[in-house]
């Protein structure tokens, strides 16, 4: 059964740093990993998505990095700006079963002025 | 660009009421697929509809039932509304329900329970 865990799960930092969510999920066998953005009582944005056959996936300050060997993905977040204020979630889609994504519960990241 | 729209925005119920939430997926799509978001907590998989009939189910009770219409628009039921069932309810639709279907998501339907 595929679980998926974000660590850690809220994050503070100052304005200009660099940072990594981390992402780890338990098998292996999957088709694609997507990271979301969630603010506050709001629905899902999607950031990036990266496919099996795909390492990494980049989108102007963002890159997400997948290795399925070892079941983690990094989402990494250059100069964080305060508007990157948010709850960042990473879901797993297996290959087993219906398809749908199985979600880790978040990391909640706010980035200080 | 994700098309999916759901109705209403928000919603307030009391304990033992049933409640309907309704989704319109992107257009070209004929595959909706459900979730629900406690507070805190990720996303969790309700059920699938595909070309009108129920393609899988997560772990939630058979008052949790769902509809999707031939214009493959979708609703999900609730009955006996518990105050456990607050939460964000998703939607999100994809062309079919091979791998490389894309699940596009909705803003999100927020239900109270009292």
């Amino acid at each position: 059964k595929q679980e998926v865990t974000q660590i850690p799960a809220a994050l503070s930092v100052p304005e200009g740093e660099n940072l990594v969510l981390n992402c780890s999920f338990t098998d292996s066998a999957i088709y694609n990993l997507q990271w979301f953005r969630q603010d506050p009582g709001k629905g899902l944005t999607s950031l990036l998505l990266i496919q099996s056959s795909q390492r990494e996936q980049t989108s102007g300050r963002l890159n997400a990095s997948l290795d399925k060997s070892s079941g983690r993905s990094t989402l990494y977040i250059a100069a964080s700006q305060p508007g990157d204020s948010a709850t960042y979630l990473c879901a797993a889609f297996p290959t087993s079963g219906t398809y749908k994504y199985i979600f880790g519960t978040g990391t909640r990241l706010k980035v200080l002025a | 660009e994700t098309g999916v729209t759901q109705s209403p925005t928000h919603l307030i119920k009391t304990r033992g009421q049933q409640v309907t939430l309704r989704c319109s997926s992107q257009s070209g799509h004929n595959t909706v697929s459900w979730y629900q978001q406690a507070l805190g907590q990720g996303p969790q998989f309700i059920f699938q509809y595909y070309r009108e009939e129920e393609n899988g189910r997560g772990n939630f009770p058979p008052r949790f039932s769902g509809l999707q219409f031939p214009n493959y628009s979708s609703e999900l039921n609730v009955n006996a509304l518990e105050l456990d069932d607050s939460a964000l309810y998703l939607c999100a639709s994809s062309r079919g329900v091979t791998s490389t279907d894309t699940q596009y998501f909705g803003p999100g339907t927020r239900l109270t329970v009292l």
